[in-house]
């Protein structure tokens, strides 16, 4: 049981570049988180999932897409990178839709923008 | 619109000293509260979680918290400390109406010192 997994572990952008994050869980969980974790600052919501097929957005979507084609996989797009998309980023999966689940975390992925 | 102040940004402690860390929420309806924490390098993992019951909620590594309503506080400590719990502390808030979303805070970084 590999829980939460990510690639890349880290990945330098010029200004412009596309590329997407991968997260993929095994847990069979049915929502699916992406976060951002910028220096001193605590985690941001970009996209969340509730189940496959269906999509939303969070705090700060603005420059990232997602699909959600299957339970386990969740891809996050990013378009035409930009230097304030340098961030660490974090994918994450809960069981249940009830406010007090626990949400498990991938090991992350950097991202340095230039 | 629920929030988290982690009123500490930075706590240095020496080795098998006792360590609080202090989080505040704010919202209107009945929560869930966590603490999570993250060793260098990792994702978050979760420390603790108060759903309902009582009041003192006891974690993994020795780490509780006490969920204070009327203060509206929810603070972790934890009697003596290791060189190991170095690491960063995320304090986060859910509730049922936000489809289970939760808010994290902007975290606390544990220094422990030989």
């Amino acid at each position: 049981n590999a829980g939460v997994t990510q690639t890349p572990k880290f990945r330098i952008l010029k200004i412009g570049q596309s590329m997407t994050l991968q997260c993929t869980q095994d847990m069979n969980h049915n929502y699916m988180y992406w976060y951002r974790q910028d220096p001193g600052m605590g985690l941001k919501l970009i996209y969340y999932s509730v189940g496959a097929g269906i999509t939303d957005k969070g705090e700060v979507p603005n420059g990232y897409n997602v699909s959600r084609s299957t339970t386990e996989d969740f891809p996050l797009r990013l378009e035409l990178a930009a230097p304030s998309q340098t961030s660490v980023y974090f994918c994450a999966s809960s069981y249940g839709i009830g406010g007090g689940e626990t949400q498990y975390f991938g090991p992350g992925t950097r991202l340095l923008v230039l | 619109a629920q929030s988290v102040t982690q009123l500490d940004s930075q706590v240095p402690v020496f080795e098998e000293a006792p360590v609080e860390l202090r989080c505040n929420y704010s919202s209107s309806v009945s929560v869930y509260l966590f603490w999570y924490v993250q060793y260098p390098n990792q994702g978050l993992q979760l420390l603790l979680k108060y759903l309902s019951g009582s009041t003192l909620v006891k974690g993994i590594n020795g780490f509780e918290a006490e969920f204070n309503k009327s203060q509206t506080s929810f603070h972790l400590r934890k009697p003596s400390v290791h060189i190991s719990d170095t690491a960063e502390y995320f304090c986060a808030v859910s509730d049922n109406t936000n489809a289970g979303k939760s808010t994290f805070g902007d975290g606390t970084t544990l220094t422990v010192k030989p």
